[in-house]
């Protein structure tokens, strides 16, 4: 079984400012890719950025980018020069190969960034 | 490119009603899934389609099902409704079945049931 832990339930972050958001997870699957999701007020589910198991470097997105810490199961997302538009609910989700494109979810974390 | 479209953006519906929600995915995207989340369980995996099939099913009683026609669009069917369902559910569709394949979303149908 998959299961993805996110400790931080909300947080305050300054504009401008950088944040880090921490995902852990655990999964008995060899082939694993792990996902951070966007989830505004409006409820929409935005894709932000991917990091698959046997990938060697860390993906990036633009402002975005994934630790991934394979030995310590850890893949946090740090949101560079945070904006307003950033306020919002992130997911951190996994995928297996066992169960192709099925995600587990995390409980998410609420950022809220001030002026 | 349009991106993942569900229709109604909201609904109303009584206890013992049925609801079918529908989904269209993005144009060359075979596979659908749908989620329900909640505020006590957060985001759970309904089930998902793959060219007209169901490939993979979560743990949702047999008063859920859904469908994936030809065009790969989907919809979503609960029966019997219970309070309980009131819920987001939210649609996504990929490429395919891949575990590498990541998901896109729609805005999602809020379902109130009273």
């Amino acid at each position: 079984a998959q299961k993805i832990t996110q400790t931080q339930p909300g947080m305050f972050v300054q504009e401008k400012e950088a944040v880090t958001l921490d995902c852990t997870y655990d999964t008995s699957d060899p082939s694993y890719g792990l996902f951070w999701y966007k989830q505004p007020s409006s409820g929409e589910m935005i894709f932000l950025i991917y990091q698959g198991s046997y990938d060697q470097q860390n993906a990036t997105e633009g402002r975005y980018s994934l630790n991934f810490q394979k030995a310590r199961k850890s893949a946090n997302l740090v949101i560079s020069a945070s904006q307003l538009g950033d306020s919002a609910m992130y997911f951190c989700a996994m995928s297996g190969k066992a169960a192709g494109n099925k995600l587990t979810f995390g409980g998410g974390t609420r950022v809220l960034v001030k002026p | 490119k349009a991106g993942v479209t569900q229709t109604p953006r909201y609904l109303i519906k009584t206890r013992g009603q049925q609801v079918t929600l529908s989904c269209s995915p993005i144009s060359g995207h075979r596979s659908v899934s749908w989620y329900q989340q909640t505020p006590g369980q957060g985001l759970q995996f309904l089930f998902e389609y793959f060219s007209e099939t169901q490939r993979n099913k979560g743990n949702f009683p047999g008063r859920f099902s859904g469908r994936q026609f030809s065009n790969s669009r989907s919809e979503m069917n609960v029966s019997t409704l219970e309070l309980g369902d009131s819920a987001l559910y939210l649609c996504a569709s990929s490429l395919d079945s891949a575990y590498n394949s990541p998901l896109h979303f729609g805005n999602g149908t809020r379902l109130t049931v009273t």
